[in-house]
């Protein structure tokens, strides 16, 4: 089974700090990707990653980061978290695009509070 | 501008009850993913349907694909409080990135 793992399932920082969230895949996945979920405007694609040390801007980028020094690994970087980041951040996985198993794998999301 | 837009909204029914939940698109699909979320939870993938026509079942579920590969059905056979979620379609248009619906969220009452 594929399985992707996040770092935390709740987190509570202060505004300011610096957040890192991780997620890792198991399934030799080309692909990884960053959303982040709110009530009413459903999923939202902050980062996507088609390679190592690739990244592509998603549809919010502002005020995020990305890092994937490996394969396996995707990192969403706040460098200054502010209260409108309180959110639930669902990481994913896929096989290449357009490709017969290109389905995405979800992790089991985080759910920041910025104070 | 929604690329998959998904009906109803919301859905309140008793346990025992039959529903449809539409996934519908202007555009053309490699492949659509229906997936259910519970509050706090990741989406966890249910199937994926590949083929224009194609029909697939799970237990009480059965998805289907439109022939022209723009739309899918969940039919939900004698729902269940366990089925209680928000149900998400989802689909790569081409090569383009990953496109969600805004999801049905639905009910079951004992």
């Amino acid at each position: 089974d594929v399985k992707v793992t996040q770092s935390s399932r709740y987190l509570v920082k202060r505004t300011g700090e610096k957040v890192f969230l991780e997620c890792v895949q198991d399934m030799d996945h080309e692909n990884m990707f960053w959303y982040r979920q709110d009530p009413g405007l459903g999923l939202r694609l902050i980062y996507f990653s088609y390679d190592v040390k690739m990244k592509e801007k998603g549809d919010i980028p502002e005020g995020y980061s990305v890092s994937r020094e490996k394969k396996e690994r995707f990192s969403l970087i706040l460098e200054s978290a502010s209260t409108n980041q309180t959110s639930m951040y669902l990481c994913a996985s896929s096989a290449p695009l357009g490709s017969y198993t290109d389905t995405q794998y979800f992790g089991p999301g985080t759910r920041l509070t910025v104070l | 501008t929604q690329l998959l837009e998904q009906s109803p909204q919301f859905l309140s029914i008793q346990e025992g009850e039959n529903l449809t939940v539409y996934c519908n698109s202007s555009s053309v699909f490699s492949s659509l993913q229906w997936y259910r979320q519970e509050p706090g939870e990741g989406p966890v993938l249910l199937v994926t349907v590949v083929t224009g026509g194609e029909v697939k079942k799970l237990k009480r579920l059965t998805f289907q694909f439109g022939d022209a590969r723009k739309d899918s059905s969940l039919h939900i056979t004698a729902a269940q409080p366990g089925d209680t979620g928000l149900y998400l379609c989802a689909g790569s248009p081409g090569s383009q990135n990953f496109v969600f619906g805004p999801g049905t969220r639905l009910s079951v009452l004992p």
